[in-house]
């Protein structure tokens, strides 16, 4: 168990639905990072957050957007879903962002499925 | 743009059967190269990360190690719950993001 906690573990939903993915960091850590895992591209770096600050963008997609919080918890909202949108969600999280305190650990994950 | 490229895709090994796993990266400035386990719909464990060329840690039956090219990890007399896919990602000097590759994924028979 990393300490990262994600909810809900799966998701089932209709094209063009909006969902909220929840993601609660290690205690301690101030950085948090989302992941997309699917089949065909393997794990693609979504967004960072530190602190509560937007620090990294990577290929997110216009209709995703995510927030950290005063308690350092994150949320990722998908919107307007396509059926390419079904994949495995991973929140990281790091105590900061440089050397070994920049060690990522990951959360179980939530499976969307989009219908 | 920053590349890692894993191999062999699978692999499939007899109980105490050691072997290596590969993973080959192209980056600007290497900040640190990393090695994390997956299970089967589960999220991926950290392993270790290596900073250096030459650097080398150790953990039960793995030990990886770091060239200025490529990390091997190396498995010694693996056992059926060693079987996962072994991810190995990078992150190079001016960002936080990992950059991951394809990953390997190793069966080890009883």
């Amino acid at each position: 168990d990393s300490g990262v906690t994600q909810t809900p573990k799966h998701l089932i939903t209709a094209t063009g639905q909006r969902v909220t993915l929840r993601c609660s960091p290690r205690s301690g850590d101030l950085s948090v990072y989302w992941y997309q895992q699917s089949l065909d591209q393997g794990l693609q770096f979504l967004i960072q957050y530190y602190n509560g600050e937007e620090r990294a963008k990577g290929n997110i997609l216009e209709r995703f957007s995510a927030q950290q919080f005063p308690d350092l918890h994150s949320e990722l909202n998908l919107s307007s879903l396509e059926l390419g949108d079904s994949a495995l969600y991973f929140c990281a999280s790091s105590v900061g962002v440089t050397g070994v305190l920049s060690t990522q650990y990951f959360g179980p994950g939530t499976r969307l499925t989009v219908l | 743009e920053d590349q890692v490229t894993q191999s062999p895709e699978a692999l499939r090994l007899q109980e105490g059967e050691s072997s290596s796993l590969n993973c080959s990266y192209t980056v600007s400035g290497l900040r640190g190269l990393f090695w994390y386990r997956q299970d089967p719909g589960k999220g991926p464990e950290f392993l270790f990360t290596l900073y250096s060329a030459g650097e080398e840690k150790e953990k039960e039956r793995l030990k990886a190690t770091l060239t200025k090219k490529e990390s091997f990890l190396h498995i010694t007399a693996p056992k059926p719950e060693d079987s996962a896919t072994y991810l190995c990602a990078i992150k190079e000097t001016s960002g936080s993001r990992l950059t991951f590759g394809e990953g390997t994924q190793l069966t080890v028979n009883p």
